[in-house]
């Protein structure tokens, strides 16, 4: 078991430049979450998957924002013609059907200049 | 709305003294699960401790262990013996447990300092 991996870890684009992040659960874990963490907060929930079906999506995912999974294994967030405040730690967490707990990755630090 | 309330942003705690953290939540439900994670500075949440509230007993995690008063909606977490690998954002966090969402909300974190 080695954990959820996130990709990049560190990213830094300009204003109006689009991105795509990529997460892999941990394997066997069916369901999948994103959120955003801004500094000096915890972190607020964006969207949620169980299997390949987006069951729950927050508010805060703007039509920008755009996440998939596929094939119910490893998911990818995109954000379209990025903003200053866009600028963030965006996390992925993971948990097995059944389990209210979640495992966090190492999130992914974007800057927007 | 459930909303989670830390009301100290800063904590310091001696090596292997004890110190408390504070978290307090608002929910209408009666089926739910609380959280405290930790993030250590530049490295990822890590899951401390879990309870649910519909158990009476709370929960202990080898040096940690948290005091559950569901009428207060209160669930601190007490760290004994601290370490200096201790140090970090502590984050509680609030889970619904009807079924309707699985999402986490968070607390605005309590960053805990260990002195040597």
């Amino acid at each position: 078991d080695t954990g959820v991996s996130q990709d990049p870890r560190h990213k830094i684009t300009k204003r109006g430049q689009n991105v795509t992040f990529r997460c892999d659960p941990i394997s066997e874990h069916n369901r999948l979450y994103w959120y955003r963490q801004t500094l000096g907060q915890g972190p607020e929930f964006l969207t949620y998957f169980q299997n390949e079906a987006q069951l729950e999506k927050s508010r805060l995912l703007s039509d920008r924002f755009s996440a998939e999974r596929p094939k119910g294994s490893f998911s990818t967030l995109e954000i379209q013609r990025t903003e200053q405040g866009d600028s963030a730690m965006y996390l992925c967490a993971s948990s097995p059907n059944l389990q209210p707990e979640q495992y966090f990755g190492p999130g992914t630090r974007l800057t927007v200049t | 709305a459930q909303t989670v309330t830390q009301s100290q942003p800063e904590m310091s705690v001696q090596e292997a003294e004890t110190v408390t953290l504070s978290c307090t939540y608002d929910t209408s439900e009666s089926d739910y699960y609380l959280f405290w994670y930790k993030q250590p500075p530049s490295r990822q949440m890590i899951l401390v401790i879990r309870q649910e509230a519909y158990k009476q007993q709370n929960a202990t995690e080898n040096r940690f262990s948290v005091n559950f008063q569901k009428a207060a909606k209160s669930f601190s977490l007490k760290i004994s013996d601290s370490q200096l690998g201790d140090a970090a954002m502590y984050f509680c966090a609030y889970r619904s447990g009807s079924g309707a969402t699985n999402k986490l909300i968070f607390g605005t974190g309590t960053l805990l300092a260990v002195q040597p």
